[in-house]
C-alpha cells in the first residue's frame, strides 16, 4: 500500500512559469516531510522539508504548502527554469527507528525554454 | 567530505552472472538502504540494515542479497536469480531519530 501518493506523474512548465507538484499521506503519525529532487543518472538530493507545525515553508523560489487537516502537502516552484526539470520526490517520515521514509512515487518536471 | 560513495558507476552482466555494487558511507550512518529505480519509476525497497549483522527484506528482495559486516559498508549482490536486473540501483543511508536519507550517486546496471 502507498502511504504517500503523489501527483502528477510527469508536469511541463513553462519557463518562468509555476509547477506544483501535489502530495497526500494518510498516517497521522508522520511528522517530517521532505522533498527531493533527482537529476538523470544522479542520486535523490534533499531540496526542502517542513514539519507539520507550519503551514508553509519558503527557501528561495521552493516552497512547501502543508495542510494538516487534509494531509496534503505540496511543492511550488516558482519562476520555474530549465535548471529546474528533474525527478521530485515527496516522502513522509516517522521519527523512530529506520526504514521511516515513505516516498511518493516521482513526478518528472520538464521545464520548456 | 562525508558521503555515500557507490562503485561502479556503470556495471555490464552477462545473463546467468550474479555481480555485487558497492557501497560504503563515512557518514558514521546505522542505517544502510537499497533502493532499485526503473526508468521514469519511483524507488522501490530492496533491502536495508539497521545495525552490523543484521538486516531486513525490503518490497522486492527476490533475486538480490546483502551483507553488513561493517558499518560503514553495505554490498548489494544481484544473482542469477534476478530475472530483470537493468535497472537504477540507489544506496542511502540515516540516523535513526535523524530526519532523512542521505542517497549516493547510484550504480547502473545493465544486462547483456
Amino acid at each position: 500500500q502507498q502511504q504517500v501518493k503523489q501527483s502528477p506523474q510527469s508536469l511541463i512548465v513553462q519557463k518562468g512559469g509555476i509547477s506544483i507538484i501535489n502530495c497526500a499521506y494518510e498516517n497521522t503519525a508522520f511528522d517530517y516531510f521532505p522533498w527531493y529532487q533527482q537529476f538523470p543518472g544522479k542520486g535523490p538530493a534533499l531540496l526542502i522539508a517542513i514539519r507539520p507545525d507550519v503551514s508553509e515553508k519558503k527557501e528561495g523560489r521552493f516552497t512547501i504548502s502543508f495542510n494538516k487537516s487534509a494531509k496534503q502537502f505540496s511543492l511550488h516552484i516558482m519562476d520555474s527554469q530549465p535548471g529546474d526539470s528533474a525527478t521530485y520526490f515527496c516522502a513522509a517520515s516517522l521519527q523512530t527507528g529506520a526504514n521511516n521514509l515513505f516516498f511518493g512515487t516521482g513526478t518528472r518536471l520538464t521545464v520548456i525554454p | 567530505d562525508g558521503g555515500i560513495t557507490q562503485s561502479p558507476k556503470y556495471l555490464f552482466r552477462k545473463e546467468g552472472q550474479n555481480v555485487t555494487l558497492s557501497c560504503e558511507q563515512n557518514l558514521n550512518h546505522d542505517a544502510m538502504y537499497w533502493y532499485r529505480q526503473d526508468p521514469g519509476q519511483g524507488l522501490r525497497l530492496i533491502y536495508y540494515s539497521q545495525i552490523v549483522n543484521d538486516f531486513q527484506k525490503g518490497d522486492i528482495a527476490e533475486g538480490y542479497s546483502v551483507s553488513r559486516e561493517k558499518k560503514e559498508s553495505f554490498p548489494l549482490t544481484v544473482t542469477s536469480a534476478q530475472k530483470n536486473p537493468t535497472a537504477f540501483y540507489l544506496c542511502a543511508s540515516s540516523l535513526p531519530g535523524v530526519y532523512g536519507y542521505t542517497f549516493g550517486s547510484g550504480t547502473r546496471l545493465t544486462v547483456v
